[in-house]
């Protein structure tokens, strides 16, 4: 099975800030990897696929790179809106999350 | 607009069984691979099942392999999920998911691109 590692686990920012987080798979999962924000109570939503596809009508200070093992979701300039937690999905082999990284307000 | 509502959660005791269901409207649902995604209260994610646009296609995931089985039926828009010999570990909001579009019938496990509200599971004595 492939494990995803995200890190951190909780992340404490201010509005403008950049923000990185980190997703490691346990073996190469080429680009298939997909980000997608939560906030309390609701359904995920997908903001990136393959890597650093933006999903429509996802704000373009979100953005991701990587390839193989090592992944990193981006957001420019924090606002308001952002602060909630952050998954990352493989779907190379079925399909695993990364355990999360919350943004919290600073 | 693409919609998917669950239904079919509540309280049910260790060992019993309970089947979820997934209405999906505003798209060609016989054209899109579907999951079922849950989540643990307070935990993250963990993706359950998958099923391609025919059916002819599934996977589980280790932790419900054996338990649950997946189904559709593309005649009413349908999603399942029956869950049998149910564990306290299986207590979590289970959320349909659409995958992508399968063309030509071809279908890749992919990303989800829209999901349910969730519906509650609990398994407890």
């Amino acid at each position: 099975d492939i494990q995803m590692t995200q890190s951190p686990s909780t992340l404490s920012a201010s509005v403008g800030d950049r923000v990185t987080i980190t997703c490691r798979a346990s073996q190469s999962i080429s680009t298939w990897l997909a980000w997608y924000q939560q906030k309390p109570g609701k359904a995920p939503k997908l903001l990136i696929y393959k890597v650093s596809s933006l999903e429509s009508g996802v704000p373009s200070r979100f953005s991701g790179s990587g390839s193989g093992t090592e992944f990193t979701l981006s957001i420019s300039s924090l606002q308001p809106d952002d602060f909630a937690t952050y998954y990352c999905q493989q779907y190379h082999t079925y399909s695993t999350f990364g355990g999360g990284t919350k943004v919290e307000i600073k | 607009e693409v919609e998917l509502v669950e239904s079919g959660g509540g309280l049910v005791q260790p060992g019993g069984s309970l089947r979820l269901s997934c209405a999906a409207s505003g798209f060609t649902f016989s054209s899109y691979e579907m999951h079922w995604v849950r989540q643990a209260p307070g935990k993250g994610l963990e993706w359950v099942s998958y099923i391609s646009s025919s059916g002819s296609t599934i996977y589980y995931a280790d932790s419900v392999k054996g338990r649950f089985t997946i189904s559709r039926d593309n005649a009413k828009n349908s999603l399942s999920l029956q869950m049998n010999s149910l564990k306290a570990e299986d207590t979590a909001v289970y959320y349909c998911a659409r995958g992508t579009y399968c063309t030509n019938g071809v279908c890749y496990l992919d990303y989800s691109d829209y999901w349910g509200q969730g519906t509650l599971v609990t398994v407890s004595s």
